[in-house]
């Protein structure tokens, strides 16, 4: 079975202020993608990143960058200087390989962030 | 990047009658697109999961008869709310997955979602 799990359900910070989101996950398969979304009060989810099991390499991407991490299933998002355009819900999710067929996305319950200026 | 759109975006009716909410896929063909429903504050539910030119996975609780999915070509799904109730007031989400060659990593992108609020 997988599962996502998001322990914060809601982050305060102000504007300049690092923050990292906490994402574990579960799951038996070897093959799998982890992926980070943000959800604006618009309710379109945005497409962060994707990364797959074999590849434990961080990523940075301008303000952000997440820490993937096997020995302790997790795989965290940092966003650095937050700023309030990043106040969204960000949803960790995860995809894992049945043969050859990659199955459905778990999402983690999300996580609020909330950035004040 | 593909682009999966959602019509209508917005969706107000009285309880009793059924609404129809469309998912495409605009520049790339679906092999599989997914229906999820979100209430407020809370996480992304998967409804079900259809195939082109086959009958929808619905997950365990979610009412086949209630929540219609056809999925009749690769770039169209359509799910009908029947009798929508109060109840069935949500933010529904699809998203549509990439046909990409084997072995090759099928991306799949969501539609930017339909408010439906039932009377």
């Amino acid at each position: 079975a997988q599962k996502v799990t998001q322990a914060q359900t809601e982050i305060s910070v102000v504007e300049k202020e690092d923050v990292t989101l906490d994402c574990v996950y579960e799951t038996r398969d070897t093959t799998y993608y982890l992926f980070w979304y943000k959800q604006p009060p618009s309710g379109e989810l945005v497409f962060l990143i994707r990364r797959n099991s074999f590849d434990e390499q961080n990523e940075i991407s301008g303000r952000y960058s997440w820490n993937f991490q096997k020995s302790t299933s997790s795989f965290n998002f940092t966003i650095t200087a937050s700023q309030v355009v990043d106040s969204a819900v960000y949803f960790c999710a995860l995809s894992a390989y049945r043969g050859s067929t990659l199955g459905r996305l778990y999402f983690g319950r999300g996580t609020q962030l909330t950035v004040w200026p | 990047g593909a682009v999966v759109s959602q019509h209508p975006s917005r969706v107000i009716c009285k309880s009793g009658t059924s609404v129809k909410i469309e998912c495409r896929s605009l520049d790339f063909q679906a092999t599989t697109m997914f229906w999820y429903r979100q209430f407020p504050k809370q996480s992304l539910m998967l409804m079900a999961t259809s195939n082109e030119g086959s009958k929808a996975t619905y997950e365990q609780g979610v009412e086949k008869d209630k929540f219609l999915i056809n999925h009749a070509s690769l770039t169209l799904s359509t799910l009908t709310v029947t009798s929508a109730h109060p109840e069935d007031s949500s933010f529904y989400i699809c998203s549509a997955r990439v046909r990409v060659g084997r072995g090759a990593y099928n991306e799949q992108f969501f539609g930017p979602g339909t408010r439906l609020t039932v009377l």
